[in-house]
């Protein structure tokens, strides 16, 4: 069983809509919760990070972390075409090793 | 700022072959991390390097090396390569005391093996 798992999706939505993406994860130890972009032919790019518990708001970009359940959201409000990519959530220990365990992805479209 | 730099972007080797990748982090950043990215697995950590020093490593055979030269740029090196290493290989660098979430990735060498 792998450590954080994620719907690979695909995930296709209308122009406007609510998007849900989530991950659920094994590891207690994980304090750190990162959601990146990654477009094709390209790296992924940093989107929302949050430590521990709690929510985060950036725009039309929610992330939420339940560490009770071991579970954390994506929220993205009137999604556009160019919101199109793959979503990675990421998470990390708080010892300060560089080490980022990726879920699998979900494949995002957003239709107009 | 130049963001993380990777070359070369495509690579072709055959069975057998070794391979060097390079990376070369956002100026000031001193930490370096290697990550691969296939269909089935991933993104799956390597290695990281900081100030010279591997600090950590994942679960990869010894095949893949990696090392970090006094400028923070860095090289890994996958030996005796196998069809299984077909892979985009990402870098990631990190500022000096930033959180590890703050990792900010190249765009990655795609590795094909024949």
């Amino acid at each position: 069983q792998k450590e954080v798992e994620q719907d690979p999706g695909p995930l296709s939505v209308p122009e406007g809509a609510i998007v849900s993406l989530n991950c659920t994860y094994s590891n207690s130890a994980f304090q750190y919760f990162m959601w990146y972009r990654q477009y094709s032919r390209k790296g992924p790019e940093l989107l929302m990070y949050t430590y521990s518990s709690g929510n985060k708001e950036d725009g039309r970009f929610t992330a939420q972390v339940d560490k009770s359940s071991k579970y954390i959201s994506l929220f993205i409000r009137d999604s556009q075409p160019s919101d199109s990519a793959t979503y990675l959530c990421a998470m990390s220990a708080i010892s300060n090793t560089g080490k980022l365990i990726f879920g699998q992805g979900t494949t995002l479209q957003v239709k107009p | 700022k130049a963001g993380v730099t990777q070359t070369p972007r495509y690579l072709i080797k055959t069975r057998g072959q070794q391979v060097t990748l390079s990376c070369s982090p956002i100026s000031g950043h001193r930490s370096v991390s290697w990550y691969q990215q296939t269909p089935g697995q991933g993104l799956q950590f390597l290695f990281e390097y900081f100030s010279e020093t591997q600090r950590n490593k994942g679960n990869f055979p010894g095949r893949f090396s990696g090392r970090q030269f006094s400028n923070s740029r860095s090289e890994m090196n996958v030996s005796t390569l196998e069809l299984g290493d077909s892979a985009l290989y990402l870098c990631a660098s990190r500022s000096t005391g930033a959180p590890q979430e703050t990792q900010y990735f190249g765009p990655g060498t795609r590795l094909l093996v024949l």
